[in-house]
């Protein structure tokens, strides 16, 4: 059975510095996996979907990469500021086409 | 602007009531989705529908119904058969449920809470 991982739960960095939000995944049979960030009592806005065959995408400060292999994904973002604040969750669509999700990362730019 | 509406936005539940979740999209969007939400949990899908009057449970669909009689619309019903409804629940569409590669589009939720 697919699970997702996010470590770690939450997450706080002073603004200006770059960071590394971590997803992991069991299997690795995907046809892709997904980006969103959630803010505080809102719904999700999709940030990055990466194709099962692709290895990173990129949308202005972010970028996700993915290693299948390892069961691996990383959000990259550059730059930080107080707007970033919010909880980023990860995805992966398994071979049933079901979205199966992490619990999230809370992120915390500290301006 | 096109988009996914969810209605009411706080939803109040007595005991023994069975309630309904408003979800309408103008996306023409084929696939729509019913995900709860728990603190510290991954979103889980209660039911999904891959086109109009054809709807599957998902992985915790006991204690819920669904309708999908229109194309536009998927309203989430929470029967008195479910015991724990507190939850924030999300209402999402996406163009096919193969999802073509395409992301799933959310609404902005309804928190429900028991009296």
């Amino acid at each position: 059975k697919q699970e997702v991982t996010q470590i770690p739960a939450a997450l706080s960095v002073p603004e200006g510095e770059n960071l590394v939000l971590n997803c992991s995944f069991t299997d690795s049979a995907i046809y892709n996996l997904q980006w969103f960030r959630q803010d505080p009592g809102k719904g999700l806005t999709s940030l990055l979907l990466i194709q099962s065959s692709q290895r990173e995408q990129t949308s202005g400060r972010l970028n996700a990469s993915l290693d299948k292999s390892s069961g691996r994904s990383t959000l990259y973002i550059a730059a930080s500021q107080p707007g970033d604040s919010a909880t980023y969750l990860c995805a992966v669509m398994d071979s049933n086409y079901q979205l199966i999700w992490g619990a999230g990362t809370k992120l915390i730019i500290k301006p | 602007d096109g988009g996914i509406t969810q209605s009411p936005k706080y939803l109040f539940r007595k005991e023994g009531q069975n309630v309904t979740l408003s979800c309408e999209q103008n996306l023409n969007h084929d696939a729509m989705y019913w995900y709860r939400q728990d603190p510290g949990q991954g979103l889980r899908l209660i039911y999904y529908s891959q086109i109009v009057n054809d709807f599957q449970k998902g992985d915790i669909a006991e204690g819920y119904s669904v309708s999908r009689e229109k194309k536009e619309s998927f309203p989430l019903t929470v029967t008195s058969a479910q015991k724990n409804p507190t939850a924030f629940y999300l209402c999402a569409s996406s163009i096919v449920w193969t999802g073509d590669n395409q992301p799933q589009h959310f609404g902005d939720g309804t928190r429900l809470s028991i009296l």
